[in-house]
């Protein structure tokens, strides 16, 4: 299957500092990109979709201020996390999708730490 | 709204017998659905999918997957458990003309040798 590389991994950041998440689709293009939140033992929760060249679309309840997405191009989008706290400790996944009837395809996930 | 259900938090299985991992879902209309398995600080990994066709839907690595409309049910099945197949599994749905997918909660499989 086609595949999607986010990086970090992992991050570890300090309270008060931004941090920034890519996802690459590296071998397709892809028009829709998902980013998804989960916490410990729980479910993905859906926190905005991006297509390329407009702005993303939030869930409600998300802020769209602190959670920053960019999908600047059709092969990245970027979820900058700023001004985290420790509350913000997640593990972020971002998944890619280039036709609308198809799978999408998950990154590894990154896993955010704030101290 | 669509909505998936996963009403088992885990499921036990002996090496070798068989599995099933039970989902249920909500839509308007004809559903989307997919199976995806989850290891540890991982990503999720596409297992199988049905948009339409046969309901019996064969993926990867053995698994397969019945589409019951009356039930509004896509089990995940695998006639015969590896150890390895230890992970967490998502069922998911999307509506036609929605784009994003609706997670399950998750069921934690655990395979014994």
């Amino acid at each position: 299957g086609a595949v999607v590389s986010q990086h970090p991994s992992w991050v570890i950041c300090k309270s008060g500092t931004s941090v920034k998440i890519e996802c690459r689709s590296l071998d397709f293009q892809a028009t829709t990109m998902f980013w998804y939140r989960q916490f410990p033992k729980q479910s993905l929760m859906l926190m905005a979709t991006s297509n390329e060249g407009s702005k993303a679309t939030y869930e409600q309840g998300v802020e769209k201020d602190k959670f920053l997405i960019n999908h600047a191009s059709l092969t990245l989008s970027t979820l900058t996390v700023t001004s985290a706290h420790p509350e913000d400790s997640s593990f972020y996944i971002c998944s890619a999708r280039d036709q609308p009837n198809t799978e999408a395809f998950f990154g590894q996930g990154t896993r955010l730490t704030v101290v | 709204a669509q909505s998936v259900a996963q009403p088992e938090d885990q499921v036990n299985v002996a090496e070798g017998n068989p599995l099933t991992v039970k989902c249920t879902y909500s839509v308007s209309g004809n559903p989307y659905l997919f199976w995806y398995v989850q290891y540890p600080n991982r990503g999720l990994q596409f297992l199988l999918k049905y948009i339409t066709g046969d309901n019996l839907v064969k993926g990867s690595y053995g698994f397969e997957a019945e589409f019951n409309k009356s039930q509004t049910s896509f089990h995940l099945k695998k006639p015969s458990a590896l150890v390895s197949d230890s992970a967490l599994y998502f069922c998911a749905v999307r509506e036609p003309g929605r784009r994003a997918l609706t997670f399950g909660s998750g069921t934690r499989l655990q395979v014994q040798p």
